[in-house]
């Protein structure tokens, strides 16, 4: 069984301060992780993801994400936030070769001028 | 090369009515699903195609969920005598292959299903 849970349903950070999403996982099996973004209307856009070659990811828009076994966790950071941040953050595993990926319910990000 | 496309991008109907909402996937992707997105919810695993094999359909709801894909490419699910709670973002999303680190989905805009 898979599962990943997502702390914070709303983060509120000013402009230019550090972003910090939470993601932590259950997996029986060493899981691949993503994080997608969702802004308003549209459909998902893959960030980044980790496939075991290394835990600290990096992804676009200079998003970053870093693999720790030992606390369950993928959390997404940013050093500094932007206007165009403002969206809602996903993140999602799945376990080994299993092709269903499990989503979490989402952070909506809001960055305030 | 185009991304993944959805239709129609809003649907309202009426409560009792079939609606059929159709995806196309990236040309070459063998792997395809769809996912449920409800207010305040994450996204809800519906149904997975790969290639010629049988479907993964243990997301759906009810049996008023179907879904089909014709020819390996295009898919279209169906919900037969909507009911209000069916109101949700459906979203499409395919992969070159389905398995694999590799793999990464790709989604499409979604459609907005709204049952009067």
């Amino acid at each position: 069984a898979q599962s990943v849970t997502q702390l914070g349903s709303h983060v509120s950070v000013s402009e230019g301060a550090l972003v910090l999403l939470r993601c932590n996982y259950s997996s029986s099996v060493p899981p691949y992780l993503f994080w997608y973004v969702q802004y308003p209307n549209q459909g998902l856009q893959l960030l980044l993801k980790y496939t075991s070659a290394a835990t600290l990811v990096k992804g676009i828009n200079g998003f970053e994400a870093e693999f720790k076994k030992s606390e369950t966790s993928f959390h997404l950071t940013k050093p500094s936030a932007h206007m165009s941040d403002a969206a809602e953050y996903f993140c999602a595993v799945r376990s080994g070769g299993y092709q269903k990926v499990t989503f979490g319910t989402g952070t909506k990000l809001q960055v305030i001028p | 090369g185009a991304g993944v496309s959805q239709s129609p991008s809003n649907k309202v109907t009426e409560k009792g009515k079939d609606v059929e909402l159709r995806c196309d996937p990236i040309s070459g992707h063998t792997a395809l699903y769809w996912y449920r997105q409800s207010l305040g919810q994450g996204l809800e695993f519906l149904i997975y195609f790969q290639g010629n094999s049988a479907p993964d359909k243990s997301g759906l709801p009810s049996d008023r969920f179907s879904a089909e894909r014709t020819g390996g490419s295009v898919s279209t699910l169906t919900i037969q005598r909507t009911q209000q709670e069916d109101s949700a973002v459906y979203l499409c999303a395919s992969s070159l292959r389905g398995d694999g680190p590799a793999d990464t989905q790709y989604f499409g805009p979604g459609t907005r299903l709204t049952v009067l």
